[in-house]
């Protein structure tokens, strides 16, 4: 069965350094890999998705992510951190054999914003 | 356009009672997903519909809950005997025909709180 591993369910940065925030999935194929922001008391919002095509996504907010099939990872980078990133993020891998296109989710990374 | 919307926003109930909640979905989505995200996790697949067919249900979904979709259009969710354990943010998603079944829309969640 898919599974999905976030390193650190905490992440602090200063306002415009660099945010990294990792993800791992764990099957041999490549699944469907997305990442998604959740704000206090609100639903999710697709930042990013990994289909097929580049390894390399842009999303929104200037988020990116790559994909790197030897490492089995997804991670969520971007250049500066600004206050309004301060949020919960979640990775998520859908089977590509799996007609259901169930998200499996990880547990989630709290992104702090320093000023 | 608007987006996935969730009714109630909040409910708080006592143990032993049962509660419904509603999802509209994206107009024209055909498929509808309801995930359960419990405190400091990431969401956990419920169930989802294909139209009006429910295709799939976690094993989560003990015999207390019940999903419908009766026209393929909005949906919801009751759980009956509310347990203290059912407290959880439920979510709906919905996304559209073709081949962007990958990309799930969310609402902004029903809080559920069981005294």
């Amino acid at each position: 069965a898919q599974s999905v591993t976030q390193l650190g369910s905490h992440v602090s940065v200063s306002e415009g350094a660099l945010v990294l925030l990792r993800c791992n999935y764990s099957s041999s194929v490549p699944p469907y890999l997305f990442w998604y922001v959740q704000y206090p008391n609100q639903g999710l919002q697709l930042l990013l998705k990994y289909t097929s095509a580049a390894t390399l996504v842009k999303g929104i907010n200037g988020f990116e992510a790559e994909f790197k099939k030897s490492e089995t990872s997804f991670h969520l980078t971007k250049p500066s951190a600004h206050m309004s990133d301060a949020a919960e993020y979640f990775c998520a891998v859908s089977d590509r054999a799996d007609s259901s296109y169930k998200l499996i989710f990880g547990s989630g990374t709290r992104l702090l914003v320093r000023p | 356009d608007t987006g996935v919307s969730q009714d109630p926003r909040h409910k708080i109930t006592k143990r032993g009672q049962n509660v419904t909640f509603r999802c509209d979905p994206i107009s024209e989505h055909n498929r509808l997903y309801w995930y359960r995200q419990t405190l400091g996790q990431g969401p956990e697949f419920l169930t989802y519909f294909q139209n009006e067919a429910q295709l799939e249900k976690s094993r989560l979904l003990s015999d207390r809950f019940s999903a419908e979709r009766p026209k393929g259009s909005f949906s919801t969710l009751e759980i009956q005997r509310t347990e203290q354990g059912d407290s959880a943010m439920y979510l709906c998603a919905s996304s559209p025909r073709g081949s962007s079944y990958n990309e799930q829309f969310f609402g902004p969640g029903t809080r559920l709180t069981v005294l």
